[in-house]
C-alpha cells in the first residue's frame, strides 16, 4: 500500500533561517513519482516539483532544494534563507505508475516569522 | 493560459441537501481529478475522469458521484449531505498520461454543511 508520512505537523522559524521539511514514503512499485505542493491560505495547491523514481539527482531551484534518497525512502525539501512569503502548508505526495491518483502526506504548516 | 476554475468557491448547505460542484480544467487537459480536504483526514482522492469515463475511484460512499462532459469540464455531486462532508473540494487538471504528468489544482470549493 502507498503511504506518505510528513512527521512535522508545524514548523516555525525566524526569517532568513534555513528549514527542512521531511517526507518519507512507502510503495511497492519500482516506478513512481514524488511531488511537493505548496498550499497558501487561498487554498490552491501550487505545484513545486516532480521527481521520478529513477532520478535520484538532487534539484535546486533558487532558494528551494530537494533531496531524494531511495535508500531511506525520503524526499526532503529545504528552503534556504526563508522569507515570510514562504509561510504556507506544504504537502508531499506520491503517484504510482499507471494511476492518476496522488497520495498525500498530512502536510507541514510552515510559519516564517519576521 | 487560464488555470483550473472551480465554482462556486464557497457554499453553505444543510444536512440532507445535495450539492453540485463544477470544475473547468486547463485548456487541452483531458483528465480531471477530485480531492476532499478536511482537517482530520487530510487530502483524499475521490475520483478521476478521463475522456468522459471514470478511470479511478477512491474509497468514498456512493453519495459522492461525478461526471465529465465532452469539453472536459467536470462536475461532482454529493447527495444527502452529512456534517462530515464539510470540506474543501479540490479539482486537479492534467493531460491524463498515466505517468508522471503534473497535476494542476484549482482554488477549491469550500462546502459547509450545517
Amino acid at each position: 500500500a502507498q503511504k506518505v508520512t510528513q512527521a512535522q505537523t508545524e514548523i516555525s522559524v525566524v526569517e532568513k533561517e534555513d528549514v527542512t521539511l521531511d517526507c518519507v514514503y512507502e510503495t511497492r512499485d519500482t516506478t513512481y513519482y514524488l511531488f511537493w505542493y505548496k498550499q497558501p491560505p487561498s487554498g490552491e495547491l501550487v505545484f513545486l516539483i516532480r521527481r521520478n523514481s529513477f532520478d535520484e539527482q538532487n534539484e535546486i531551484s533558487g532558494r528551494y532544494s530537494w533531496n531524494f534518497q531511495k535508500s531511506t525512502s525520503s524526499f526532503n525539501f529545504t528552503i534556504t534563507a526563508s522569507q515570510v512569503v514562504d509561510s504556507a502548508v506544504y504537502f508531499c505526495a506520491l503517484k504510482e505508475e499507471g494511476a492518476q491518483k496522488l497520495v498525500f502526506g498530512q502536510g507541514t504548516r510552515l510559519t516564517i516569522n519576521p | 493560459k487560464a488555470g483550473v476554475t472551480q465554482t462556486p468557491r464557497y457554499l453553505i448547505k444543510t444536512r440532507g441537501q445535495q450539492v453540485t460542484l463544477s470544475c473547468s480544467p486547463i485548456s487541452g487537459h483531458r483528465s480531471v481529478s477530485w480531492y476532499q480536504q478536511t482537517p482530520g483526514q487530510g487530502l483524499q482522492f475521490l475520483f478521476e475522469y478521463f475522456s468522459e469515463t471514470q478511470r479511478n475511484k477512491g474509497n468514498f460512499p456512493g453519495r459522492f458521484s461525478g461526471r465529465q462532459f465532452s469539453n472536459s469540464r467536470s462536475e461532482m455531486n454529493v447527495s444527502t449531505l452529512e456534517l462530515g462532508d464539510s470540506a474543501l473540494y479540490l479539482c486537479a487538471s492534467s493531460s491524463g498520461q498515466l505517468g508522471g504528468g503534473e497535476l494542476f489544482f484549482g482554488e477549491g470549493s469550500r462546502l459547509t454543511v450545517l
